[in-house]
């Protein structure tokens, strides 16, 4: 499969608690996105990479949010102190030069207890 | 990009039938539009996009439509089967971004 990769697919953790999540990008992909779901919404533009560098940081990724790609190819997201209001689904895509569709992966589902 | 929302929430169609979802965005800077579907469980897929140097671009079984005009675009499916029901969205990177802005969805439902 070359498509978008994204572990783990399901992460159900406590209030407080610190998760990372991890995407793998479509190989010839330089441009990398994070997004947040929220049942019934659409999804919601979290931060942008392209290689290594990270260019663009929604108002929504508070500062218990970071986001790495360190080697411009697989890229994390961590949250620290996990609250309620994090609980959705955490989506990843990625994209080649020029102004091309977003592939997605099929996203981790956070469940904060 | 600015907001880009949708008509109807929900859609229901007989299978064989053809079905039409709507779009309309607000940024007329706007250039380039994106349809996505997603199922239960899984990511948005890519269906079809659309620069706004065009009015109509054709798929397989799909069709979307741009109105600059009135800020409109629509996607048209041909023959829906049981396996198009699902959330379709537009998407739209807005003039000079890269981040996608999304509308809520239509929930296409096919009766057999």
């Amino acid at each position: 499969d070359t498509g978008v990769s994204q572990d783990p697919r399901h992460k159900i953790t406590k209030r407080g608690q610190n998760v990372t999540f991890r995407c793998d990008p479509i190989s010839e992909h330089n441009r990398l996105y994070w997004y947040r779901q929220t049942l019934g919404q659409g999804p919601e533009f979290l931060t942008y990479f392209q290689n290594e560098a990270q260019l663009e940081k929604s108002r929504l990724l508070s500062d218990r949010f970071s986001a790495e790609r360190p080697k411009g190819s697989f890229s994390t997201l961590e949250i620290q102190r996990t609250e309620q209001g994090d609980s959705a689904m955490y989506l990843c895509a990625s994209t080649g030069s020029g102004n091309q569709p977003q592939h997605f992966g099929d996203g981790t589902r956070l469940s904060i207890l | 990009g600015e907001s880009v929302g949708l008509h109807l929430p929900t859609l229901s169609v007989q299978e064989g039938d053809n079905s039409i979802i709507n779009c309309a965005y607000s940024n007329s800077a706007s250039d380039y539009f994106i349809w996505y579907k997603q199922e239960s469980g899984k990511g948005p897929q890519f269906i079809i996009d659309i620069r706004s140097n065009m009015d109509k671009r054709q798929g397989q079984r799909v069709t979307v439509l741009l109105n600059k005009t009135v800020k409109h675009l629509s996607l048209q499916i041909a023959a829906t089967q049981p396996g198009d029901s699902a959330v379709y969205f537009c998407a739209d990177p807005g003039a000079g971004s890269y981040q996608l802005t999304f509308g809520k969805g239509t929930k296409l439902s096919v009766i057999p």
